[in-house]
């Protein structure tokens, strides 16, 4: 299985921040990776596929790079909206797997 | 627009079996895979299974092969999961979602206690 590794596990940032989360696959996975938020008592919601193109209507301060093992989601200026847990997974392979998660906070 | 709405989930003792049911709408169901995944308290996300839009091709992780089976009925626009052989390690919130790579879209998941 192809191990995805999130850091950092917690960040504390303020509002109009740049934040950057990385995600380090086991193996190369292409650009075969996902990117979710995902806020207390709710969903996952879609924000990123193939390592960076944005889902529809996720806004354009989300941003992801990366290609093989190396990946990067960046939110360019945090707004309170964006205090969540976000989550990388890949799917060059089954199982799907995902990160452990980065809790950004304030 | 798109909704996924999780039924079933319950308190069950070790053991036991419990079936999930997730109802479909706003989108074609039959054109999709569909995937479930589950997040125990307090932790990460755990892919479980998915199944093609035709159900020919059915995939589980480890954990739950051989104990969850995944179905679909694309007339009732639904997607289930059969859970046998309950245990403690199986408590967590369980999630349907559209898709079988990236899962762009996710019901608002429901709790399953596996507990004496």
């Amino acid at each position: 299985d192809i191990q995805m590794t999130q850091s950092p596990s917690a960040l504390s940032a303020s509002v109009g921040d740049r934040v950057t989360i990385t995600c380090r696959a086991s193996q190369s996975i292409n650009r075969w990776l996902a990117w979710y938020q995902q806020k207390p008592g709710k969903a996952p919601k879609f924000l990123i596929y193939k390592a960076s193109s944005l889902e529809s209507g996720v806004p354009s301060r989300f941003a992801g790079s990366g290609f093989g093992t190396d990946f990067t989601l960046t939110i360019s200026s945090l707004q309170p909206d964006d205090f969540a847990t976000y989550y990388c997974q890949q799917y060059n392979s089954y199982p799907l797997t995902f990160g452990g998660g980065t809790k950004v906070e304030i | 627009q798109v909704q996924l709405v999780e039924s079933g989930g319950n308190l069950v003792k070790p053991g036991g079996s419990l079936r999930l049911s997730c109802a479909a709408s706003g989108f074609t169901f039959s054109d999709y895979y569909m995937s479930w995944i589950r997040q125990a308290p307090g932790k990460g996300l755990e892919w479980l299974s998915y199944i093609s839009s035709t159900t020919n091709t059915i995939d589980y992780a480890d954990s739950v092969k051989g104990r969850f089976t995944i179905s679909r009925d694309n007339d009732k626009n639904s997607l289930y999961l059969q859970m046998n052989s309950l245990g403690a390690e199986d408590t967590a919130v369980y999630y349907c979602a559209r898709g079988w790579e990236q899962l762009d879209y996710w019901g608002q998941g429901i709790p399953v206690t596996v507990s004496s």
